[in-house]
């Protein structure tokens, strides 16, 4: 069965530090990955998709077969990366995670 | 280019009352789905229409929700009767093409019902 599962529901992290959200699939064949990102009083939007290859907002995920994941990951948080985000799983439709709510400390 | 639109944003509702949600998905986009999101969870998928035929209704609760899309543009969802657990954000989005695209979010009603 498809399943997306993030593990950690808050991540507190300091301005400046690294950030490393998790995101852990379960799926057969050739997924393709995404993140959604919704910032406080604003809509759910898409942050990445794995396919792009791209780094949004200094934000970067890579795929790991191996190890059926897709963390996020930016070298140095910032103030406005607090942001509830979800990992997401897209086949013919798009399956979402719980979500991870990142929170950066001053 | 417009967003997607959703009326109401707030509803308050007593349980076995019926409640009806809107929305007007971005202009040319095909597909349009409803996600309902109850709270510390993510959004799950009730319901995907391809222009207005029904692509995936699996997860709609069938004996109380409802959905329709009759132009395909704009669609309604429908809960007759409520019950409690019905409280949650209920979310429109609509893509291009719909399958992997990226989809576009409404703002959400907010639906509690006591």
């Amino acid at each position: 069965a498809q399943r997306v599962t993030q593990p950690e529901k808050l991540l507190s992290v300091f301005k400046g530090a690294p950030v490393e959200l998790k995101c852990n699939y379960s799926y057969s064949g050739s997924p393709e990955l995404f993140w959604y990102v919704q910032y406080s009083r604003q809509r759910l939007q898409l942050l990445l998709r794995h396919i792009s290859r791209e780094s949004i907002k200094g934000f970067t995920a890579d795929l790991n077969k191996g190890e059926t994941s897709f963390h996020l990951k930016k070298p140095f948080a910032q103030e406005e990366d607090s942001a509830m985000y979800y990992c997401a799983l897209g086949d013919d439709k798009i399956i979402f995670g719980k979500g991870t709510r990142l929170h950066i400390l001053p | 280019e417009a967003g997607v639109a959703q009326s109401p944003r707030y509803k308050i509702i007593e349980k076995r009352q019926s409640v009806a949600f809107w929305c007007n998905p971005i202009s040319g986009h095909a597909t349009l789905y409803w996600y309902q999101q109850i709270l510390g969870q993510g959004p799950k998928l009730l319901i995907q229409f391809q222009n207005n035929g029904v692509v995936d209704d699996s997860q709609l609760p069938k004996d109380r929700f409802s959905a329709e899309r009759l132009k395909g543009v704009d669609s309604t969802l429908k809960i007759q009767p409520a019950k409690l657990e019905d409280s949650a954000v209920y979310l429109c989005a609509s893509s291009s093409r719909g399958g992997s695209e990226t989809q576009y979010f409404g703002p959400g009603t907010r639906l509690l019902v006591l």
